[in-house]
């Protein structure tokens, strides 16, 4: 079945650092990718996606690349904020998933960003 | 625009009691899900309705029951709470590829 391997966290930056997730997935097609992000106390809000190959996403200074030849979909931050601290989830949509829209997440990664 | 509304926003339950989280969304989301998030484990899909009238089991369906009362709401039901009930549970709807959360119900099962 469909999976989402991303990198276990917390991940600890000083502001302004660059940033990157690392999210690989495992799916028969063509999935969709997808960036969730997950402040304190809150629920899960999309940042970016990207349906099909070579797409980037990008929002809020925040992008990924739709990687088929190594199903990658890392995400990368050029400077970080103490505002950008959340915890971050790589999901997929399958192709296959029939009705329903239904999404496999990863485990997510806590970053932390000190000033 | 409230969104995705969920109630409680935190319950704790003896192990063997009952209950329901109420989840309602006002977007005119044709789906609907529940997730149970637990540290480690990302989050796991529980039931899912497609549509109105419809639902189907997702990753972890055992020890939970759903309605999908209307369009706007789809409930979960815990008909007799075990601690390895413990958790965060969401209410997500979507339209499209987007899913859209709503705030979390906290859930303690002593």
């Amino acid at each position: 079945g469909d999976s989402v391997t991303q990198m276990e966290g917390p991940v600890t930056l000083s502001e302004e650092a660059f940033l990157t997730i690392n999210c690989t997935y495992t799916a028969t097609g063509y999935p969709s990718l997808f960036w969730y992000v997950q402040y304190p106390g809150e629920g899960l809000q999309l940042l970016l996606k990207a349906t099909k190959a070579d797409d980037k996403g990008s929002n809020k200074g925040f992008e990924a690349t739709y990687r088929k030849e190594t199903t990658s979909f890392h995400l990368e931050k050029g400077s970080v904020q103490v505002s950008d601290s959340a915890v971050y989830f790589c999901a997929l949509r399958g192709a296959l998933t029939g009705g329903g829209n239904k999404l496999t997440f990863g485990t997510g990664t806590q970053l932390k960003v000190e000033l | 625009n409230a969104g995705v509304t969920q109630t409680p926003k935190f319950q704790v339950l003896k192990t063997g009691q009952s209950m329901t989280l109420q989840c309602a969304q006002d977007m005119n989301h044709n789906s609907m899900y529940w997730y149970r998030q637990d540290p480690g484990m990302g989050l796991r899909l529980i039931y899912y309705s497609a549509s109105e009238g419809t639902t189907d089991k997702g990753e972890v369906p055992n020890g939970y029951n759903v309605s999908r009362l209307n369009k706007r709401e789809f409930s979960l039901r815990l008909e007799s709470a075990a601690p390895s009930q413990t958790s965060v549970y969401f209410c997500a709807s979507s339209v499209s590829h987007e899913q859209y959360f709503g705030p979390g119900t906290r859930l303690t099962v002593t």
